[in-house]
């Protein structure tokens, strides 16, 4: 699986929108993007995949550069329970495992 | 619905030794993971079980950590003579169909490990 590289961290004031950066310049053709979020001390959370196209959902839309080599994460609102570390992960169609990074701490500030 | 559960939630064992962490998936996911996060870091894969058997166990650190899933459902994760190294989160995860393309994996909250 392709590497990825994240900023450590990030600060957003709530309300406002959180655009978290991922970088994947050796993503082949069959991997997906993925994103999964982890709260202080729960389990990861998946929030969106894409492999070619932007995509959105209930929790976020994912921006995907044209030459796939970048993607960003948008939290249109973000509020303070979206305080949490953000993992980009870069997986293949036919993979099992996550691999995981050391991810972005976002922290969402009143 | 139910999501993945694990227990026990915290466990604290003495060096040397033996721990069973139980993980039971959603209903229906044919697939269960196993991952360990020690403190600061990101979530590392240890085995992947795709019904009863392991079909990638590529991620277990050595022969002292094993793991079941006798009826394709309910996963133990077995680890003999603990060492303090092995304090981490142990995590569970479960997708729906073959583990494949683009499954979602759903995790559960964990179990912390604490080896004294």
């Amino acid at each position: 699986d392709a590497k990825t590289t994240q900023p450590t961290s990030m600060d957003c004031a709530e309300g406002r929108a959180a655009n978290l950066p991922c970088n994947h310049s050796t993503i082949s053709g069959n991997e997906y993007v993925y994103w999964y979020r982890q709260i202080h001390s729960q389990g990861p959370q998946y929030i969106i995949h894409g492999l070619k196209n932007n995509e959105t959902n209930e929790m976020a839309s994912l921006i995907i550069t044209e030459d796939r080599k970048s993607s960003t994460l948008i939290l249109p609102h973000a509020t303070l329970r979206d305080t949490a570390v953000y993992y980009c992960i870069v997986r293949v169609d036919y993979g099992n495992k996550l691999v995981f990074g050391a991810g972005t701490i976002l922290r969402v500030k009143s | 619905g139910a999501g993945v559960s694990q227990t026990p939630s915290n466990k604290v064992t003495e060096k040397g030794k033996y721990v069973e962490l139980r993980c039971d998936p959603i209903s229906g996911h044919t697939a269960l993971y196993w991952y360990r996060q020690s403190l600061g870091q990101g979530p590392e894969f240890l085995i992947y079980f795709q019904g009863t058997g392991a079909a990638d166990d590529s991620g277990l650190p050595n022969d002292r950590f094993f793991a079941v899933r006798p009826e394709g459902s309910v996963s133990t994760l077995k680890i003999q003579r603990t060492e303090r190294g092995d304090s981490a989160v142990y995590l569970c995860a479960s997708s729906p169909t073959s583990g494949k393309g683009t499954d979602t994996q759903y995790f559960g909250p964990g179990t912390r490990l604490t080896v004294l």
